[in-house]
Formats: C-alpha cells, sequence, structure tokens
C-alpha cells in the first residue's frame, strides 16, 4: 500500500522568498517519488522526479526536492519565489516501474507581489 | 499525437443520463490511467490500463463506472446514470509504463463534467 500527504493545502509567500512545500509518503518497498504542477486552466505537467540514485533531484523553473528515506519525505523547495510559481502542486508516489501513482490533494502555492 | 488528447472538454448533462469521456493517449505509451479531480480535492485514482493485461479497475467508485481501452491506444470511460456527485474534471494520462525507468505520467487537458 502507498499513500501521500501533503501539508498545507495553501502556502502564500512573498516574491523573492523560499518556497517550501511538504510532502511525506508512506510505501512498502522503496519508492518512486513525483511533483506535478498545474498551472491556472493548465494540465499537470512533471516537475521534478526521484527513482533512485542521488537524494536530491532537481526539476524545472529553479524547484529541487530532497528525498529523506528517514523522515519518509520529499519536500520540494526554490529558493525565491517568482510571480509565475503560482500553481497548484501535487506530491505522487509509486512503488513499482508502472502501476498506479498515488497523488497527495494538492497545495495552492500563492505568490504576493 | 503529440499529448494526450480529450474529449470532451466540457460536457453539460442531467442527472440520470449517461456520458462518455475519451481519452486518446501518446503514441507509443503503454499505460493509460483515468483519475478524477473534483473541486478542492486531490487526484483520485479511477482505473489503469497497462499493455494486454488485465486493467486495475480497483479505484472505480461504483458500478455506474467502466472503462475500455481498445487496440491498446484510446480508451473510452463512461459513467452510467449519472448523479451530482459525478461533477468533476476527469483526468486522462499515459506513460512508457514497464518500458521506462520511472513512472511519469503526461496528463491530459481534461474533460469537466457537470451533471446538473
Amino acid at each position: 500500500a502507498q499513500s501521500v500527504t501533503q501539508l498545507g493545502s495553501h502556502v502564500s509567500v512573498s516574491e523573492g522568498a523560499l518556497v517550501l512545500l511538504r510532502c511525506n509518503y508512506s510505501s512498502s518497498v522503496p519508492p518512486y517519488l513525483f511533483w506535478y504542477v498545474q498551472y491556472p486552466n493548465q494540465g499537470l505537467q512533471l516537475l521534478l522526479k526521484y527513482t533512485t540514485g542521488a537524494t536530491l533531484v532537481k526539476g524545472i523553473n529553479g524547484f529541487e526536492a530532497e528525498f529523506k528515506k528517514s523522515e519518509t519525505s520529499f519536500h520540494l523547495t526554490k529558493p525565491s519565489a517568482h510571480m509565475s510559481d503560482a500553481a497548484e502542486y501535487f506530491c505522487a508516489v509509486s512503488n513499482t516501474n508502472a502501476g498506479k501513482s498515488t497523488f497527495g490533494d494538492g497545495t495552492t502555492l500563492t505568490v504576493k507581489p | 499525437g503529440a499529448g494526450v488528447s480529450q474529449s470532451p472538454s466540457n460536457k453539460v448533462t442531467e442527472k440520470g443520463k449517461d456520458v462518455e469521456l475519451r481519452c486518446d493517449p501518446i503514441s507509443g505509451h503503454t499505460a493509460l490511467y483515468w483519475y478524477r479531480q473534483s473541486l478542492g480535492q486531490g487526484l483520485e485514482f479511477l482505473i489503469y490500463f497497462q499493455g494486454n493485461s488485465a486493467p486495475d479497475k480497483s479505484g472505480l467508485p461504483s458500478d455506474r463506472f467502466s472503462a475500455e481501452r481498445t487496440g491498446g491506444s484510446v480508451s473510452t470511460l463512461t459513467i452510467q446514470r449519472t448523479q451530482q456527485e459525478d461533477s468533476a474534471v476527469y483526468l486522462c494520462a499515459s506513460s512508457f509504463g514497464l518500458l521506462s525507468g520511472a513512472n511519469v505520467l503526461t496528463f491530459g487537458a481534461g474533460s469537466r463534467l457537470t451533471v446538473l
């Protein structure tokens, strides 16, 4: 069984501030972890993924996430928020090379000028 | 095609009617998924097809929901006797599945269903 918990359904930051979106997962086997982003009126797209190897993964638009097995976490960060980062962010886990991905409830990021 | 195509983009129907939602995945993708996104909710898994294997239907919420995938390509999600709680955006995604190093999904734009 697998599950994802995203802490905070809404996060608001000022432009230029640090972005931190939290994700914790549970999985009975080593997981594959993903962050997807959904910009307003657009479909979901992959932001970054962790499969194996380096635990710090970099994605598009300056985002990165760190896989911490001991904490079962995969938090998403960006050093400096931009107005264009306003979107909904979904964390997902998959524990096989195929098969369903389980998504969190999403976190809506608002960036204030 | 270049991306995952879903139709219709919007569907308004009356309670009790049947609806069909179509998904055309990326050519070569062996895996196809349906998810449901309700207002303010996350993505709810509905069903998953992988090649010629039996689909994983574990997420279908009731027997009013069914899906098929013809020829390993296009998929149709059918909702019979629609109810107001079926109102949501239905998302289709595809991936290379077992052929890939990770299960990266490419999503369509979704079909927004409104049941009056």
